[in-house]
């Protein structure tokens, strides 16, 4: 156990729908890291936060914004989905900004039918 | 930018027998070189990782890595194969001079051990 916690574990959901992704970070931990798994694209950093304030921005579209909460989870939020957006949603968590010493959660699985 | 490419998306060998998986590398600066293992319905798990000190990294689960600038590779080993070690790798490389912020992943490499 990785200490990081993301909820829901799977989530189904039809085209042109919004959802939203919990992270909730190893305690002490002030980095917020998503990444996005898919056939097509392979494993994609989307957006890190540091300690509230965004610090890095990946692949991430437009359709998709993220947020850090002063308890320091983080939500990815997913808007107007397409089909080509399921995927396995990971977050990850470090206590500094180096993603080198994250730890992965276990995956949010998104399904768009 | 940087990239990485691992060769052979899919690697099979017997219980016993060296793991070999390979990793090439493109940065334009001395990058961080990473070894991550994720298991069926788990997340990411760090295997070891290179930051400019020794060049032969050693991680965990008896695997290593070596670092060979002069061939841009990070090839991961492991001597002798057990079943636990099923599993799909991914080979990561950041820009320590960027912050390390983010992590650019190869396509994976999915080991399967035949008994």
């Amino acid at each position: 156990d990785s200490g990081v916690t993301q909820t829901p574990k799977h989530l189904i959901t039809a085209t042109g729908q919004r959802v939203t992704l919990r992270c909730s970070p190893r305690s002490g931990d002030l980095s917020v890291y998503w990444y996005q798994q898919s056939l097509d694209q392979g494993l994609q950093f989307l957006i890190q936060y540091y300690n509230g304030e965004e610090r890095a921005k990946g692949n991430i579209l437009e359709r998709f914004s993220a947020q850090q909460f002063p308890d320091l989870h983080s939500e990815l939020n997913l808007s107007s989905l397409e089909l080509g957006d399921s995927a396995l949603y990971f977050c990850a968590s470090s206590a500094d900004t180096g993603p080198d010493r994250a730890f992965f959660g276990q995956g949010t699985r998104l399904t768009v039918v | 930018a940087q990239s990485v490419t691992q060769l052979g998306s899919h690697v099979s060998v017997s219980e016993g027998a060296l793991v070999l998986l390979r990793c090439n590398y493109s940065s334009s600066v001395p990058p961080y070189l990473f070894w991550y293992v994720q298991y069926p319905n788990q997340g990411l798990q760090l295997l070891l990782k290179y930051t400019s000190a020794a060049t032969l990294v050693k991680g965990i689960n008896g695997f290593e890595a070596e670092f060979k600038k002069s061939e841009t590779s990070f090839h991961l080993t492991k001597p002798s194969a057990h079943m636990s070690d099923a599993a799909e790798y991914f080979c990561a490389v950041s820009d320590p001079f960027q912050g390390a912020q983010k992590l650019v992943f190869g396509q994976g490499t999915r080991l399967t051990i035949n008994p």
